[in-house]
């Protein structure tokens, strides 16, 4: 049973420039988290969705991000004209929904130049 | 106030030792609680979930609750080089799923 998966893993942009991160859950689970790490410091909850739904985007700033998780295919965040702000790892998280267990992604490592 | 606090360390133990690492909540509603290890540039990976009160072993890890005083903990035994790593704790207050993430306590296990 593959873990989630998250592409690229490494993704340079200039500033201005959109960003498209993608997330897909452990087979089996229906739930997607968001969560953005800055160096040295903790993970901070961007939103969590589950298909076709947001449940949460309280912590994903109102401008210039948005998220979806179609009813086939990846989740994907979206980070349009990107600042050197944004720099940061970007991790995703699944679960089943039937439990509370979240389970990491490899992470995508944004650069802004 | 933040929702889940940690003292960022750096925790020095010699090999062999028991660490112990802490972590306090703010909301008392909180159900479920999670200890995740994080190795430099890689991803959080799951070593203890505990949601009663009291202590849980696994391995060489065990885990502690104290919901009366809002304070979880992870203890360490026989602490080797390769458990050097950023230790988050994670707080589940059972909205939703949310979760909330501490900023991390680095461990290091010195041979």
């Amino acid at each position: 049973n593959a873990g989630v998966m998250q592409n690229p893993r490494h993704l340079v942009r200039r500033r201005g420039q959109e960003a498209r991160l993608r997330c897909s859950p452990m087979k089996g689970h229906s739930h997607v988290y968001w969560y953005r790490q800055l160096p040295e410091e903790g993970l901070k909850f961007m939103v969590y969705l589950q298909k076709e739904n947001i449940i949460d985007e309280s912590g994903m700033p109102k401008e210039r991000f948005s998220a979806e998780f179609p009813k086939e295919g990846p989740s994907i965040l979206r980070i349009q004209q990107v600042v050197r702000g944004d720099s940061a790892a970007y991790f995703c998280a699944s679960s089943p929904g039937d439990t509370d267990t979240q389970y990491f992604g490899p992470g995508t490592r944004l650069t802004v130049l | 106030q933040k929702e889940v606090e940690q003292n960022s360390g750096p925790l020095s133990v010699p090999e062999g030792a028991i660490a112990s690492l802490n972590c306090t909540y703010s909301d008392r509603v909180s159900q479920s609680f999670f200890w995740y290890r994080q190795y430099s540039g890689k991803s959080p990976e799951l070593i203890m979930s505990i949601y009663s009160n009291g202590d849980k072993e696994d391995g060489r890890f065990t885990a502690q609750l104290n919901k009366a005083s809002q304070y979880v903990s992870l203890l360490i035994r026989d602490s080797q080089p390769s458990d050097s790593a950023t230790y988050l704790c994670a707080v589940n207050r059972g909205d939703f799923n949310k979760f909330y993430f501490g900023s991390g306590t680095k461990l290091n296990v010195k041979p």
